[in-house]
């Protein structure tokens, strides 16, 4: 069955640039989406096909998706983007979820 | 947009079955999306359970799919979820969510758009 692994957690300070990675067998074949988690409340989509960004999701939230490896990239981070990140693909009409990357924002 | 709000018992006893319903406002189950159960065990990660077409087509996460029945109620626009035989495993917020599947010019592409609150349930005697 396919698997997507990501870090368990980064660590970022405000303001710089923190990138999270998930990583799956030729993984750029097939699209990524990535959705946030704050405690207590439902994940949010934040990039689905790699690279976009539903509305209301601010800019510095980008996505890129490359060999084995997509990357969540948050550029010039924020206190409230300290949360669960986790990136999503569909194998097989199976939907596959990564384990998860909690940033905390230090 | 679409609001969905899952219900149903907190507890279930092991080697029980556990029962939910989403009850969708907003959009008609009849329309061209997945609708999907994903659960996530405290503290840990999320897992897709399983999900239903408006056609009646279902999908299954093969590790659960001898346990697992959604179906779909709709005159009254509900989606539901079955887990047989289940034990302290199975206890997990249960989300209901809709997961779009669409055409691009290179293939399909999809994601999870609209999600419930979500409820907890225990497995527990």
């Amino acid at each position: 069955s396919y698997e997507l692994t990501q870090p368990p957690s980064v660590s970022v300070s405000p303001g710089q640039t923190v990138r999270i990675t998930c990583s799956g067998d030729k993984l750029e074949d097939r699209p990524v989406c990535w959705y946030q988690q704050k405690p207590g409340q439902s994940p949010v989509l934040v990039i689905y096909e790699d690279t976009k960004r539903p509305s209301g999701i601010p800019e510095r939230f980008s996505g890129s998706n490359s060999g084995n490896t997509a990357t969540l990239t948050i550029s010039g981070t924020q206190p409230i983007d300290e949360a669960d990140f986790y990136c999503q693909a569909w194998d097989s009409s199976t939907i596959i979820f990564g384990g998860g990357t909690k940033v905390t924002v230090l | 947009q679409v609001h969905l709000q899952e219900s149903g018992p907190g507890l279930v006893k092991p080697s029980g079955t556990l029962s939910l319903t989403c009850t969708v406002s907003g959009d008609s189950i009849n329309s061209a999306n997945w609708w999907s159960w994903v659960r996530q065990p405290p503290g840990k990660g999320l897992e897709w359970v399983g999900q239903i077409y408006h056609s009646g087509s279902t999908n299954y996460n093969p590790s659960l799919k001898t346990r697992v029945t959604v179906s779909a109620d709709k005159s009254r626009n509900q989606i539901s979820l079955k887990v047989t035989s289940v034990t302290a495993a199975d206890t997990a917020v249960y989300y209901c969510a809709t997961f779009h599947i669409y055409n691009t010019a290179w293939g399909k592409s999809y994601y999870f758009d609209s999600w419930g609150q979500g409820i907890l349930v225990s497995v527990s005697s």
